[in-house]
């Protein structure tokens, strides 16, 4: 059984703060690790999908990186805003894939809630 | 591209009755998935299809439960004989078949049973 954790559960932030979350998952057989947003009632978005160690990558007030030796990874959020709220949720790939099967290994998600 | 697409959004059934969900993927994914969320958990896996072959099927995914994908196209996800600890929300997802690609997620289907 695969475990990914993220931490922490939930987050209030001040609008305006930045603000960071963590997520560990195995650091053998990695594949690949996807972050999504996940607002209510609607679908998952994708954010990141990250492959290489040292990885970082950027979209808007958005960033994340990427250790694949120690097995985590940040997600940063900066200036947040009340759009920002949401649950973010990593997803972990292990290379023992089956016949191509990506198949995600969540974590429980962190809930962000930006307070204006 | 409409994204991924399921229906119904909401569902409330009587223990016992049967279910069916209906997901139509991105169009030409070849790679679809079933995964299910409980209350407090991050979505579990449940099936893989790579076009209308089922390939993987998770240890979660009962005797009661049967998935298809005719003709690699749409998917159907049946629950038969309902019980309560099938109250979850049932999310479809999709992706190209080019490896370490972006995994599309459906809004989800809400089962309730009663």
């Amino acid at each position: 059984i695969l475990n990914v954790e993220q931490s922490p559960q939930s987050l209030h932030v001040q609008e305006g703060d930045s603000t960071n979350f963590t997520c560990s998952f195995p650091s053998s057989n990695f594949y690949a690790l996807h972050w999504y947003r996940w607002e209510t009632a609607k679908s998952p978005e994708a954010l990141f999908v990250m492959t290489l160690n040292g990885d970082e990558k950027k979209k808007g007030r958005i960033s994340a990186t990427l250790n694949t030796k120690e097995g985590y990874s940040y997600l940063y959020i900066k200036g947040s805003q009340p759009e920002d709220s949401a649950t973010y949720l990593c997803a972990f790939i292990s290379a023992e894939t089956n016949f191509g099967n990506e198949k995600l290994t969540f974590g429980t998600g962190t809930r962000l809630t930006i307070i204006p | 591209d409409t994204g991924v697409s399921q229906d119904p959004r909401h569902k409330i059934t009587k223990r016992g009755q049967n279910v069916t969900f209906r997901c139509d993927p991105i169009s030409e994914h070849n790679r679809l998935y079933w995964y299910r969320q409980t209350l407090g958990q991050g979505p579990e896996f449940l099936t893989y299809f790579q076009n209308e072959a089922q390939l993987e099927k998770s240890r979660l995914l009962s005797d009661r439960f049967s998935a298809e994908r005719p003709k690699g196209s749409f998917s159907t996800l049946e629950i038969q004989r309902t019980e309560q600890g099938d109250s979850a929300m049932y999310l479809c997802a999709s992706s190209p078949n080019r490896g370490r690609d972006t995994i599309y997620f459906g809004e989800g289907s809400w089962l309730t049973v009663v």
